[in-house]
Protein backbone atom coordinates (compact mmCIF):
# COMPACT_ATOMS: atom_id res chain seq x y z
CA UNK A 1 0.00 0.00 0.00
CA UNK A 2 1.03 3.49 -0.90
CA UNK A 3 1.77 6.30 1.78
CA UNK A 4 3.18 9.44 2.30
CA UNK A 5 4.74 10.51 5.69
CA UNK A 6 5.39 14.52 6.44
CA UNK A 7 7.36 13.68 9.88
CA UNK A 8 6.80 17.20 11.01
CA UNK A 9 3.55 19.36 11.78
CA UNK A 10 4.98 22.85 12.46
CA UNK A 11 8.33 24.45 11.31
CA UNK A 12 8.65 28.00 12.25
CA UNK A 13 11.54 30.16 10.89
CA UNK A 14 12.28 33.96 10.36
CA UNK A 15 12.35 35.49 7.55
CA UNK A 16 15.46 35.14 5.08
CA UNK A 17 16.03 31.71 6.63
CA UNK A 18 16.37 28.56 4.41
CA UNK A 19 13.42 26.25 4.80
CA UNK A 20 13.18 22.31 4.08
CA UNK A 21 9.63 20.56 4.33
CA UNK A 22 10.57 16.90 4.81
CA UNK A 23 8.21 14.25 2.73
CA UNK A 24 8.82 10.39 2.62
CA UNK A 25 7.02 7.69 0.51
CA UNK A 26 6.46 4.21 0.27
CA UNK A 27 5.40 2.82 -2.54
CA UNK A 28 6.39 0.20 -4.81
CA UNK A 29 5.59 1.26 -8.38
CA UNK A 30 6.87 4.28 -9.92
CA UNK A 31 6.00 7.40 -7.91
CA UNK A 32 4.11 10.36 -8.77
CA UNK A 33 4.78 13.19 -6.15
CA UNK A 34 2.83 16.46 -5.99
CA UNK A 35 2.94 19.13 -3.22
CA UNK A 36 -0.25 20.89 -2.55
CA UNK A 37 -0.24 24.36 -0.62
CA UNK A 38 -3.31 25.70 1.50
CA UNK A 39 -2.86 29.73 2.26
CA UNK A 40 -5.56 31.18 5.07
CA UNK A 41 -9.02 31.44 3.78
CA UNK A 42 -8.06 29.76 0.60
CA UNK A 43 -8.99 26.81 -0.93
CA UNK A 44 -6.03 24.29 -1.21
CA UNK A 45 -3.93 23.86 -4.58
CA UNK A 46 -0.66 22.60 -6.73
CA UNK A 47 2.36 24.46 -5.53
CA UNK A 48 5.00 21.55 -7.59
CA UNK A 49 4.72 18.47 -9.36
CA UNK A 50 8.16 16.64 -9.01
CA UNK A 51 7.87 15.90 -12.91
CA UNK A 52 7.90 19.33 -14.35
CA UNK A 53 10.98 20.06 -12.06
CA UNK A 54 10.12 23.83 -11.78
CA UNK A 55 10.70 26.38 -9.52
CA UNK A 56 7.14 27.79 -7.98
CA UNK A 57 7.94 30.88 -6.10
CA UNK A 58 11.04 30.08 -5.44
CA UNK A 59 10.41 26.34 -3.56
CA UNK A 60 11.95 23.07 -5.43
CA UNK A 61 12.16 19.44 -4.55
CA UNK A 62 13.48 16.71 -6.04
CA UNK A 63 12.67 12.88 -6.25
CA UNK A 64 15.35 11.10 -4.57
CA UNK A 65 13.89 7.46 -5.12
CA UNK A 66 16.90 5.96 -3.15
CA UNK A 67 16.05 7.54 0.09
CA UNK A 68 12.10 7.65 -1.37
CA UNK A 69 12.20 11.35 -0.38
CA UNK A 70 10.41 14.33 -2.20
CA UNK A 71 11.27 16.98 0.59
CA UNK A 72 10.59 21.07 -0.38
CA UNK A 73 13.45 23.62 0.09
CA UNK A 74 13.54 26.99 -0.06
CA UNK A 75 16.46 29.49 0.13
CA UNK A 76 15.22 32.53 1.58
CA UNK A 77 11.28 31.94 3.27
CA UNK A 78 9.25 34.88 3.18
CA UNK A 79 6.18 35.63 4.95
CA UNK A 80 3.93 34.84 2.62
CA UNK A 81 5.16 31.18 2.48
CA UNK A 82 3.45 30.92 5.62
CA UNK A 83 0.45 28.18 4.87
CA UNK A 84 -0.11 24.21 5.07
CA UNK A 85 1.49 22.07 2.90
CA UNK A 86 0.72 18.76 1.98
CA UNK A 87 3.28 16.17 -0.09
CA UNK A 88 0.98 13.92 -1.58
CA UNK A 89 1.34 10.60 -4.19
CA UNK A 90 0.30 9.81 -7.09
CA UNK A 91 -0.75 5.71 -7.68
CA UNK A 92 -2.76 4.00 -10.43
CA UNK A 93 -4.00 4.70 -13.38
CA UNK A 94 -7.23 4.58 -15.24
CA UNK A 95 -9.79 3.19 -12.50
CA UNK A 96 -7.76 3.62 -9.82
CA UNK A 97 -6.35 7.01 -10.33
CA UNK A 98 -6.13 8.97 -6.79
CA UNK A 99 -3.56 11.23 -5.09
CA UNK A 100 -2.53 9.93 -1.45
CA UNK A 101 -1.73 12.82 1.29
CA UNK A 102 0.46 13.36 3.99
CA UNK A 103 -0.75 14.68 7.53
CA UNK A 104 0.41 18.08 6.52
CA UNK A 105 2.80 20.44 8.23
CA UNK A 106 2.53 24.18 8.86
CA UNK A 107 4.84 26.33 8.03
CA UNK A 108 4.80 29.55 10.18
CA UNK A 109 7.37 32.51 8.71
CA UNK A 110 8.11 35.03 11.24
CA UNK A 111 8.88 38.52 10.55
CA UNK B 1 -15.39 30.02 -14.53
CA UNK B 2 -16.56 28.83 -10.84
CA UNK B 3 -14.19 25.77 -10.92
CA UNK B 4 -15.31 23.50 -8.14
CA UNK B 5 -18.24 24.75 -6.29
CA UNK B 6 -19.21 22.69 -2.32
CA UNK B 7 -22.52 23.60 -0.98
CA UNK B 8 -23.59 24.49 1.83
CA UNK B 9 -20.35 25.83 3.64
CA UNK B 10 -21.34 25.43 6.80
CA UNK B 11 -23.76 23.01 8.48
CA UNK B 12 -24.47 21.86 12.07
CA UNK B 13 -26.36 18.61 12.48
CA UNK B 14 -27.57 16.68 15.68
CA UNK B 15 -26.63 13.28 15.64
CA UNK B 16 -28.75 11.05 13.56
CA UNK B 17 -29.48 13.40 11.28
CA UNK B 18 -28.68 13.15 7.79
CA UNK B 19 -27.35 15.73 4.95
CA UNK B 20 -26.22 15.40 1.06
CA UNK B 21 -22.92 17.98 0.78
CA UNK B 22 -23.18 19.20 -3.25
CA UNK B 23 -20.11 18.90 -5.22
CA UNK B 24 -20.08 20.61 -8.83
CA UNK B 25 -17.73 21.43 -11.07
CA UNK B 26 -17.80 22.79 -14.32
CA UNK B 27 -14.65 22.08 -16.22
CA UNK B 28 -15.76 18.52 -17.99
CA UNK B 29 -13.62 16.74 -15.66
CA UNK B 30 -13.87 12.88 -15.30
CA UNK B 31 -12.56 12.38 -11.88
CA UNK B 32 -14.38 13.88 -9.01
CA UNK B 33 -13.25 12.98 -5.27
CA UNK B 34 -14.60 13.75 -1.71
CA UNK B 35 -11.82 14.44 1.23
CA UNK B 36 -12.16 15.12 4.75
CA UNK B 37 -9.94 17.37 6.45
CA UNK B 38 -8.95 16.53 10.11
CA UNK B 39 -6.55 18.06 12.63
CA UNK B 40 -3.36 15.77 12.86
CA UNK B 41 -5.05 13.63 10.72
CA UNK B 42 -4.71 15.49 6.86
CA UNK B 43 -6.75 14.84 3.72
CA UNK B 44 -8.15 11.68 4.10
CA UNK B 45 -9.97 10.13 0.63
CA UNK B 46 -13.70 9.02 1.40
CA UNK B 47 -15.23 8.28 -2.11
CA UNK B 48 -14.06 8.93 -5.37
CA UNK B 49 -15.48 8.12 -8.74
CA UNK B 50 -14.01 8.02 -12.03
CA UNK B 51 -16.69 9.07 -14.39
CA UNK B 52 -20.43 9.63 -14.67
CA UNK B 53 -22.25 6.18 -13.00
CA UNK B 54 -19.22 5.04 -10.91
CA UNK B 55 -18.07 5.72 -7.41
CA UNK B 56 -15.42 3.55 -5.45
CA UNK B 57 -14.53 3.55 -1.86
CA UNK B 58 -11.61 5.36 -0.73
CA UNK B 59 -9.90 5.34 3.07
CA UNK B 60 -12.51 6.46 4.83
CA UNK B 61 -15.58 5.33 3.46
CA UNK B 62 -17.54 3.98 6.49
CA UNK B 63 -20.46 6.37 7.54
CA UNK B 64 -20.69 7.86 3.72
CA UNK B 65 -22.61 7.21 0.59
CA UNK B 66 -21.67 9.31 -2.77
CA UNK B 67 -23.53 9.18 -6.27
CA UNK B 68 -22.32 10.54 -9.45
CA UNK B 69 -25.75 10.40 -11.76
CA UNK B 70 -24.35 13.23 -13.85
CA UNK B 71 -20.90 13.95 -14.92
CA UNK B 72 -20.27 17.74 -13.24
CA UNK B 73 -21.92 16.52 -9.59
CA UNK B 74 -20.53 14.45 -7.36
CA UNK B 75 -22.71 14.09 -3.96
CA UNK B 76 -21.68 12.92 -0.35
CA UNK B 77 -24.73 12.10 1.99
CA UNK B 78 -24.09 11.20 5.60
CA UNK B 79 -27.36 8.78 6.23
CA UNK B 80 -26.88 9.15 10.04
CA UNK B 81 -24.79 11.73 11.64
CA UNK B 82 -21.97 10.65 14.23
CA UNK B 83 -19.85 13.37 16.40
CA UNK B 84 -16.88 11.57 14.70
CA UNK B 85 -17.68 13.00 11.09
CA UNK B 86 -17.36 16.23 12.54
CA UNK B 87 -14.36 17.40 10.27
CA UNK B 88 -13.64 20.32 7.03
CA UNK B 89 -15.41 18.09 3.86
CA UNK B 90 -13.52 19.10 0.31
CA UNK B 91 -14.15 18.23 -3.19
CA UNK B 92 -11.47 17.74 -5.96
CA UNK B 93 -12.02 17.03 -9.61
CA UNK B 94 -9.34 16.16 -12.10
CA UNK B 95 -9.00 16.12 -15.89
CA UNK B 96 -6.52 13.42 -16.94
CA UNK B 97 -6.59 9.72 -16.92
CA UNK B 98 -4.01 10.09 -14.62
CA UNK B 99 -3.32 11.25 -11.10
CA UNK B 100 -2.29 15.06 -12.47
CA UNK B 101 -3.87 18.03 -10.54
CA UNK B 102 -6.86 18.51 -8.44
CA UNK B 103 -8.78 21.27 -8.29
CA UNK B 104 -10.87 21.64 -5.05
CA UNK B 105 -13.61 23.77 -4.02
CA UNK B 106 -13.50 25.86 -0.92
CA UNK B 107 -14.60 23.16 1.93
CA UNK B 108 -18.06 22.33 3.67
CA UNK B 109 -17.34 22.46 7.42
CA UNK B 110 -19.75 19.81 9.39
CA UNK B 111 -20.09 19.99 12.68
CA UNK B 112 -21.94 17.57 14.47
CA UNK B 113 -23.71 17.55 17.84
Amino acid sequence: AQRVTQPEKLLSVFKGAPVELKCNYSYSGSPELFWYVQYSRQRLQLLLRHISRESIKGFTADLNKGETSFHLKKPFAQEEDSAMYYCALGVCRGANSKLTFGKGITLSVRP
Amino acid sequence: NAGVTQTPKFRVLKTGQSMTLLCAQDMNHEYMYWYRQDPGMGLRLIHYSVGEGTTAKGEVPDGYNVSRLKKQNFLLGLESAAPSQTSVYFCASSYSTDTGELFFGEGSRLTVL
